[in-house]
C-alpha cells in the first residue's frame, strides 16, 4: 500500500538555526515526492518537488529536500530558519499514472525568535 | 500564474441548510478536487473530477456531492448540513495525468465552514 509518514506533529527551532522536517513514504513504483507549506487561515502552497534525476531538489523561499530511495525518506530542510517559516508542512506522494495525491497528516512548524 | 478562487472565505449555516461551495480555476485544468482540513487528520479527499461530468468518490464522500457543468468550476454540495461538517474546505486543480510532469495541485485560499 502507498502511503507518507510525518513522524513529527511539531518541530521547533531556533531562528537562524538550520530546520529539518521528516517524510518518509512507502510506495511500489518510483515516487514523486511533494512538499507544500500552509500559512494560517490560508490554502496550501507547492514548495517544491522530486519527480527525478538530482536528489537535492531546491524551491520556494530557500527550501530544499533530499530524496533518498535507500531511506524511503524526502526530508525538507533550510540551513537558516525564519520565525517567517512558522507554518504548516504537508508530504505528498504521486506513485506515478495517477490524478490523485497521497497526503501525510502535517508538521507545524515553529521558529522562535 | 494558476489561480484557484473559491467562493467564500467564511461561511455560516444552519443544520439541515443546503450548502454550495464554489471552486474556479483559470489554467483550464482537468483535474479539480475537493478535500476537508480538520486539525490531526490532515487533508481528507471528498470528491474529485477529472473532465467535465465526469466525477470519482474520494475517501470520505458520504453527506457530500459534486457538480462539474464547465471545465473551470467545480462546485461541492452539502445536501443537509450537520455539524459535524465544520471544517476548513479546500479545492485544488491539477493537470491531467498524460500532460503531466509532475501532478503537483495547486490550491484555492479555502472556505472555513462553521454548521451550528
Amino acid at each position: 500500500a502507498q502511503s507518507v509518514a510525518q513522524p513529527e506533529d511539531q518541530v521547533n527551532v531556533a531562528e537562524g538555526n538550520p530546520l529539518t522536517v521528516k517524510c518518509t513514504y512507502s510506495v511500489s513504483g518510483n515516487p514523486y515526492l511533494f512538499w507544500y507549506v500552509q500559512y494560517p487561515n490560508r490554502g496550501l502552497q507547492f514548495l517544491l518537488k522530486y519527480i527525478t534525476g538530482d536528489n537535492l531538489v531546491k524551491g520556494s523561499y530557500g527550501f530544499e529536500a533530499e530524496f533518498n530511495k535507500s531511506q524511503t525518506s524526502f526530508h525538507l530542510k533550510k540551513p537558516s530558519a525564519l520565525v517567517s517559516d512558522s507554518a504548516l508542512y504537508f508530504c505528498a506522494l504521486n506513485a506515478g499514472n495517477n490524478r490523485k495525491l497521497i497526503w501525510g497528516l502535517g508538521t507545524s512548524l515553529a521558529v522562535n525568535p | 500564474d494558476v489561480k484557484v478562487t473559491q467562493s467564500s472565505r467564511y461561511l455560516v449555516k444552519r443544520t439541515g441548510e443546503k450548502v454550495f461551495l464554489e471552486c474556479v480555476q483559470d489554467m483550464d485544468h482537468e483535474n479539480m478536487f475537493w478535500y476537508r482540513q480538520d486539525p490531526g487528520l490532515g487533508l481528507r479527499l471528498i470528491y474529485f473530477s477529472y473532465d467535465v461530468k465526469m466525477k470519482e468518490k474520494g475517501d470520505i464522500p458520504e453527506g457530500y456531492s459534486v457538480s462539474r457543468e464547465k471545465k473551470e468550476r467545480f462546485s461541492l454540495i452539502l445536501e443537509s448540513a450537520s455539524t459535524n461538517q465544520t471544517s476548513m474546505y479546500l479545492c485544488a486543480s491539477s493537470l491531467p495525468v498524460s500532460m503531466a510532469s509532475s501532478y503537483e495541485q495547486y490550491f484555492g485560499p479555502g472556505t472555513r465552514l462553521t454548521v451550528t
